[in-house]
């Protein structure tokens, strides 16, 4: 599975769009991105996944890079709840065994 | 309904305890987990289920039992605790088959070993 690297951490306004980066140079053509996140003292939640095409859910909009080595998690209106471990896994698509890095620390401030 | 629930959410021991984590999950799915989360925040995986199968043995101690009496529940026994096993442990769910790997994740047990 692909390597990912995210910034520690991240601020953001409340209200304002939440980008958050992703890069994953080495990930193959069967390996989906996934993100998820981690709000404090609960389980990680899915959040989108993708493979090639942009996407976009009630949560998120997931943005992929054309040679795909990089992508772009957009929470378009962030609020305070929002404030979270944020992470980015690049995984194929069958396996159960996502590996999770440090993630992005998103602080959402009023 | 809690689609992934886990039992204790806080278990507090001693050195040299037996001790049981219960995972259940309502959500019909066929494939089951185990994560840590250290004092660090890493989580790994630690052992997956499908359908009551061992797939996943990542390369945890031997005190680590899990056992799942059915593809609803997936429980972890471990024996002999030690100091280092204090950390956050995650039952999560999953639907093999499906287009990716969407994980449904319980709200953990924070184990603690004086």
């Amino acid at each position: 599975d692909a390597k990912t690297t995210q910034p520690t951490s991240m601020d953001c306004a409340e209200g304002r769009a939440a980008n958050l980066p992703c890069n994953h140079s080495t990930i193959s053509g069967n390996e989906y991105v996934y993100w998820y996140r981690q709000i404090h003292s609960q389980g990680p939640q899915y959040i989108i996944h993708g493979l090639k095409n942009n996407e976009t859910n009630e949560m998120a909009s997931l943005i992929i890079t054309e040679d795909r080595k990089s992508s772009t998690l957009i929470l378009p209106h962030a609020t305070l709840r929002d404030t979270a471990v944020y992470y980015c896994i690049a995984i194929s698509s069958n396996t159960g065994k996502l590996i999770f890095g440090q993630g992005t620390t998103l602080q959402v401030k009023p | 309904d809690t689609a992934v629930s886990q039992t204790p959410k806080y278990l507090v021991t001693q050195m040299g305890n037996d001790k049981s984590i219960k995972c259940e999950q309502n959500l019909g799915h066929d494939t089951m987990y185990w994560y840590k989360q250290d004092s660090k925040k890493f989580l790994k995986i630690m052992f997956s289920y499908n359908n009551k199968e061992l797939i996943i043995n990542e390369t945890v101690p031997n005190r680590f039992s899990p056992k799942s009496p059915d593809k609803a529940h997936l429980n972890l026994h471990i024996n002999s605790l030690e100091l280092g096993d204090s950390a956050v442990y995650f039952c999560a769910s999953s639907q093999r088959g499906q287009v990716g790997t969407k994980l449904f994740f319980g709200s953990g047990t924070q184990l603690s070993v004086l």
